[in-house]
């Protein structure tokens, strides 16, 4: 079965300083996608990860991947309190061509001024 | 280009009752997942449709049901409604295995 975590389930930090999320998963897959989520709202769709070794950057969020330690991080650079949300990753290990994410916990960041 | 349509919004209904929940997906996406979000179990995937076939199922009761129709609007119901089922319940819409699912804002649904 797969399970996926996500540390720290909690994180305040500051604005302008630099942060970063770990995802964990537990079975091996090549497709790992982090959502944004702001309190009372659906899921925002940040990045798409499909290869080992993949990095992808938005503004001031970095997402990379390592499939062989079945991990995955969201670097937060010089936050903004704009960044304020709930940051889920998911994970997709379907063999066949279905969609089927298994969610993290999530990490509820709040950054302050 | 619209985004994934669900509908309603909120709903409360009593325990016992069944409910149907919605979900039109992005125009020419035939893939369509169901997930429920609770504070103590996060997000859980309830099952998937592809051409109207249900391609993927988590791990609910037989209460949870899906259906999706040939235009690829989906449709979930629960019967016999238990507290533990008030959620928000999440649609999400993919083109393909190697793109990302978009998600609608959700139904609200409280259970009394």
């Amino acid at each position: 079965e797969l399970k996926v975590e996500q540390n720290p389930l909690f994180l305040s930090m500051q604005e302008g300083k630099n942060y970063t999320i770990y995802c964990n998963y537990s079975t091996t897959s090549d497709r790992l996608y982090w959502y944004r989520q702001d309190p009372g709202k659906s899921l925002e769709s940040l990045f798409v990860l499909l290869s080992n070794g993949a990095v992808k950057q938005e503004g001031r969020l970095m997402a990379s991947l390592d499939t062989k330690a079945r991990l995955s991080t969201l670097h937060i650079t010089a936050a903004v309190h704009d960044l304020s949300a709930t940051y889920f990753c998911a994970v997709d290990n379907t063999n066949n061509a279905g969609n089927m994410l298994t969610f993290g916990g999530g990490t509820r960041l709040m950054v302050k001024p | 280009k619209a985004g994934v349509t669900q509908t309603p919004r909120y709903l409360i209904k009593t325990r016992g009752q069944q409910v149907t929940l919605s979900c039109s997906p992005i125009s020419g996406h035939r893939s369509v997942s169901w997930y429920q979000q609770t504070p103590g179990q996060g997000l859980q995937f309830l099952f998937e449709y592809f051409s109207e076939t249900q391609r993927n199922k988590g791990n609910f009761p037989g209460r949870f049901s899906g259906r999706q129709f040939s235009n690829s609007r989906s449709e979930m119901n629960v019967s016999t409604l238990e507290l533990g089922d008030s959620a928000l319940y999440l649609c999400a819409s993919s083109a393909g295995r190697t793109t990302e699912a978009f998600f609608g804002q959700g139904t609200r649904l409280t259970v009394v």
